[in-house]
């Protein structure tokens, strides 16, 4: 299969603060990792796409010094929301794909993030 | 990227087959197709992907319009742990992102 892990599945930290979010492919290598964004009943929004040993590509409207990815090997992917506000509470998640013939791509658990 | 349309929601009897019908009258050639389910509080689970032929996997089957403006994803024997959000997405080929529009939110009837 294609095993892709996020760390910690739920955190709440204070206004003002930094919060990292891990994404690791447990079982196959992910040159590009992409991060998304859910707010309770709307879908998945992508933020960014992360690649390895290069600049991540953040979309159109995705302030790309609050959201710092970090792509520093080919199984982990970081995204660091800083000086965090109750706004960015949200549910992230990450995905990558394994290439090949008949996969898709694997989305981790998801990170349920609450700024108080 | 091309449009998806989904019917907002869905419902069916447990044990019953499910078709869930998607839209894309604007896809171009090098689009793939695919199918994800999300459950409540979880990421999005990978169900099934195609381009231009059908497609059977474990846990469902992908009928394609031999136009390709339309696709159905079918649940054979639809369980209670089938209940979730049904995206469609049309990937370009090439392009590796993945937009999500709204989805089918099925629900399974005991």
């Amino acid at each position: 299969g294609a095993v892709v892990s996020q760390h910690p599945s739920w955190v709440i930290c204070k206004s003002g603060t930094s919060v990292k979010i891990e994404c690791r492919s447990l079982d196959f290598q992910a040159t590009t990792m992409f991060w998304y964004r859910q707010f309770p009943k709307q879908s998945l929004m992508l933020m960014a796409t992360s690649n390895e040993g290069s600049k991540a590509t953040y979309e159109q409207g995705v302030e790309k010094d609050k959201f710092l990815i970090n792509h520093a090997s080919l199984t982990l992917s970081t995204l660091t929301v800083t000086s965090a506000h109750p706004e960015d509470s949200s549910f992230y998640i990450c995905s990558a794909r394994r290439t090949g013939l008949g996969y898709g791509y694997t989305f981790g658990s998801g990170t349920r993030l609450t700024v108080v | 990227d091309a449009k998806t349309t989904q019917p907002n929601s869905m419902e069916s009897n447990e044990e019953e087959p499910v078709h869930l019908p998607c839209n894309h009258s604007t896809i171009s050639g090098t689009d793939y197709i695919h199918w994800y389910r999300q459950l409540p509080s979880q990421g999005p689970e990978y169900v099934i992907h195609g381009l231009t032929s059908n497609v059977n996997n474990r846990m469902a089957s992908l009928a394609i319009a031999e136009d390709r403006k339309s696709s159905t994803l079918i649940l054979h024997r639809a369980t209670l742990r089938d209940a979730a959000v049904y995206y469609c997405i049309l990937r370009r080929g090439g392009n590796e992102k993945l937009t999500f529009g709204t989805g089918t939110r099925l629900t399974i009837i005991p």
